[in-house]
């Protein structure tokens, strides 16, 4: 069974350094093909991709936020790590972790985390 | 870079068919979509993915109800049958490399009402 579960700060100030972890089960980022992404959505609005991290250790960002997010994973703790510097009200959002699976071209978001609620806010 | 466009509001009645639009920019006309439902406070689900040739794959445990379709830059999403369950936020989604640049595009989402 596939499970991911977000964890961090539920409140942090403008200008500091966002840290989440993803920690998830029931596949290894080891096994060729496994990818893991981090995705946001701030209150009542659109669904935002940040990042993608995959199984060989490439990493791949939004292009607008790229200057700020660094994604990293722990194979042995089964955990992808997302910071995010520099924070502004309205990165305000509910950040989610998903596994991006792939079949021949074919790719989705198969298993999403619950999310994590993060309000910046001084 | 791809845009998707999507109504922001829809409604049917329960028991009635309910047919949810993803319009993809039009130099991107046959690319592939995803549909996913988000309930209320919920995270969002995998329903299925939508070609270009109007052939979808649904994820696992997806009702027949649910059945995607495309007429050229359209991309569709049906459900016959509406439940209150189906009551959510349904957001459609696209994956790329454009020149090398790996991305994720989603529409602004639709909230459908089931009356």
């Amino acid at each position: 069974q596939v499970t991911l579960k977000e964890s961090g700060p539920a409140l942090v100030k403008p200008t500091q350094t966002l840290t989440l972890t993803c920690t998830f089960s029931g596949f290894s980022l080891s096994t060729g093909g496994m990818r893991v992404t981090w995705i946001r959505q701030p209150p009542g609005k659109a669904l935002e991709w940040l990042a993608r991290i995959d199984w060989d250790d490439d990493k791949f960002y939004s292009t607008s936020l790229k200057t700020r997010l660094t994604i990293s994973k722990d194979t042995s703790r089964n955990q992808v790590v997302l910071t995010m510097t520099n924070m502004d009200p309205v990165d305000t959002a509910t950040y989610y972790c998903a596994r991006f699976y792939c079949i021949t071209s074919n790719c989705w978001f198969d298993y999403w985390g619950q999310g994590t609620l993060v309000t910046v806010s001084s | 870079l791809p845009v998707l466009t999507q109504p922001p509001s829809a409604s049917a009645l329960l028991g009635a068919s309910i047919k949810l639009t993803c319009t993809l920019s039009s130099e991107h006309s046959t690319y592939t979509i995803e549909w996913y439902q988000q309930r209320p406070g919920r995270s969002p689900q995998y329903i299925l993915a939508v070609k270009s040739d109007g052939s979808h794959s649904k994820g696992d445990g997806i009702p027949d109800r649910f059945m995607g379709s495309s007429s050229g830059a359209d991309r569709y999403l049906t459900v016959s049958n509406l439940q209150s369950d189906d009551e959510a936020e349904y957001h459609c989604g696209e994956s790329h490399t454009i020149d090398g640049q790996v991305g994720v595009i989603f529409g602004g989402g639709t909230k459908l009402t089931v009356l």
